[in-house]
């Protein structure tokens, strides 16, 4: 089954203690990205993707790492998470960096709260 | 830089009764228009795009949305609701080529809720 698959699903922790949410897709997809999503903004970027070896940043970097070591899996990094990246996050992925009209696969969300 | 309004936060609504969800955009260059479905504790699910030729597209499940390039809308309707309809559910743009490479930038969200 194609699915993009995210781990934790949820996670409870405290401030400063380094995590780490993994996201692997097994599509073959080369765009990747995550998203945290907060009630009434939406969903925000936070970095994206187009291939191994190639990320950059979306609308709300700060305070997060990425890494593309492998196509299939698109890691997310907090080295020192604070209470304001509570919040709800998303990794997606579709299938060409440069495919405009491709809709991107979501998987089910990691919940982070930061004590 | 593109960016998407959703006029409505939250939309109540008796079953069987016909349903519109706002979606306004801004942009320099053409785009993508995509209505994407969140279920309680799900992920995003695509629900219908649009990309070129006909403005109303129509998904699986008796949704259409209107591409209106004047109004730059993009509204979503459904004639006859369903309490199975209640969600969340989110308007977002994609540009056709240019400088922002893959960025999708989606609107705030509307809450369906569907009641009996």
């Amino acid at each position: 089954e194609a699915q993009v698959t995210q781990n934790p699903r949820y996670l409870i922790t405290v401030t400063g203690k380094k995590l780490t949410v993994t996201c692997s897709q097994n599509m073959n997809h080369e765009y990747m990205s995550w998203y945290r999503q907060d009630p009434g903004l939406g969903l925000r970027q936070i970095y994206y993707s187009m291939n191994v070896e190639v990320t950059d940043k979306g609308d709300v970097p700060e305070g997060y790492k990425v890494s593309r070591k492998e196509k299939r899996n698109f890691p997310l990094i907090l080295e020192s998470p604070s209470p304001n990246q509570t919040s709800l996050y998303f990794c997606a992925s579709s299938l060409s960096s440069t495919g405009y009209h491709q809709p991107q696969h979501f998987g089910d969300g990691t919940r982070l709260s930061i004590l | 830089a593109q960016s998407v309004t959703q006029l409505d936060s939250q939309v109540p609504v008796f079953e069987e009764a016909p349903v519109e969800l706002r979606c306004n955009y801004s942009s320099s260059v053409s785009v993508y228009l995509f209505w994407y479905v969140q279920y309680p504790n799900q992920g995003l699910q695509l629900l219908l795009k649009y990309l070129s030729g006909s403005t109303l597209v129509e998904s699986i499940n008796g949704f259409e949305a209107e591409f209106n390039k004047s109004q730059t809308s993009f509204h979503l309707r459904k004639p006859s609701v369903h309490i199975s309809d209640t969600a969340e559910y989110f308007c977002a743009v994609r540009t056709a080529g240019g400088t922002s490479y893959g960025k999708l930038t989606f609107g705030q969200g509307t809450i369906l809720t569907v009641h009996p």
